[in-house]
C-alpha cells in the first residue's frame, strides 16, 4: 500500500544551482499538494496542481519556485538559483478528491534541502 | 478561516491513556476537525477526523463535544512512537479546504 513518494529524501545544493524535487501520489489520487516547512516554523501551503493543471498556486513564492505535474510521471517542484532561505522540508502531499466533505490529504515523508 | 487553540507541549507515560485537547470555539457548521501528527524528520501523518459524531479508528478516538467547539484526540495507550507533533486542524467542506493550516500543535512526550 504505496504512500506518497518523495525523492530525494534530502538534497544539498550550493547556492544559484538548482533543485528539483519529484513526487508520485498515492494510487488513485490525482490531486497533488506541495507545503514547505521552514527551520522552526508550521507547514505552509504553496500549490495545489492535477494532471497538466496548477489550480492554486497562492502560496508559491513569485519567482524563481515552480511546479508541474505531467500527464505522465511525477510531480515535480523546481526552485531555480536557490538561495539559503530555500533550505527547508519540503512536503508533497495527495488526495482523491479537491474538496468537499471531509477530504483526506495524505502527505509523503518530505524532501529536506539545504543549501549551502 | 477558523481558528484552534491547543497546548503548546504535554507528556504521558508509555501505556497510559492520553488526552489531547483542542479549542476551536469559532468553528462553523460544515467544518471537520481533523487531526495530525508529525514524527521527527517525517511527514505529517492523519490520524482521524469527524464532523459531529465521536470517532473510532485503529489510531485513536475523537471526542467531539455537543456544541462542537472543542475536540479531544484520545490515544488509548500510548507508546514511545506515539511521541510526535499533534495537529488539530478544520476543513470547510467545498472550496479551498486543501489549504490546512497547521499551527504549532502539540508537542507529546512519551515517558518509557
Amino acid at each position: 500500500n504505496a504512500g506518497v513518494m518523495q525523492n530525494p529524501r534530502h538534497l544539498v545544493r550550493r547556492r544559484g544551482q538548482e533543485a528539483r524535487l519529484r513526487c508520485s501520489p498515492m494510487k488513485g489520487h490525482s490531486h497533488v499538494y506541495w507545503y514547505r516547512q521552514l527551520p522552526e516554523e508550521g507547514l505552509k501551503f504553496m500549490v495545489y496542481l492535477q494532471k497538466e493543471n496548477i489550480i492554486d498556486e497562492s502560496g508559491m513564492p513569485k519567482e524563481r519556485f515552480s511546479a508541474e505535474f505531467p500527464k505522465e510521471g511525477p510531480s515535480i517542484l523546481r526552485i531555480q538559483q536557490v538561495v539559503r532561505g530555500d533550505s527547508a522540508a519540503y512536503f508533497c502531499a495527495s488526495s482523491r478528491q479537491g474538496s468537499g466533505s471531509g477530504n483526506t490529504i495524505y502527505f509523503g515523508e518530505g524532501s529536506w534541502l539545504t543549501v549551502v | 478561516d477558523a481558528k484552534t487553540t491547543q497546548p503548546n507541549s504535554m507528556e504521558s507515560n508509555e501505556e497510559e491513556p492520553v488526552h489531547l485537547p483542542c479549542n476551536h470555539s469559532t468553528i462553523s457548521g460544515t467544518d471537520y476537525i481533523h487531526w495530525y501528527r508529525q514524527l521527527p524528520s517525517q511527514g505529517p501523518e492523519y490520524v482521524i477526523h469527524g464532523l459531529t459524531s465521536n470517532v473510532n479508528n485503529r489510531m485513536a478516538s475523537l471526542a467531539i463535544a455537543e456544541d462542537r467547539k472543542s475536540s479531544t484526540l484520545i490515544l488509548h495507550r500510548a507508546t514511545l512512537r506515539d511521541a510526535a507533533v499533534y495537529y488539530c486542524i478544520l476543513i470547510h467542506s467545498g472550496g479551498s479546504n486543501y489549504k490546512l493550516t497547521f499551527g504549532k500543535g502539540t508537542l507529546l512526550t512519551v515517558n518509557p
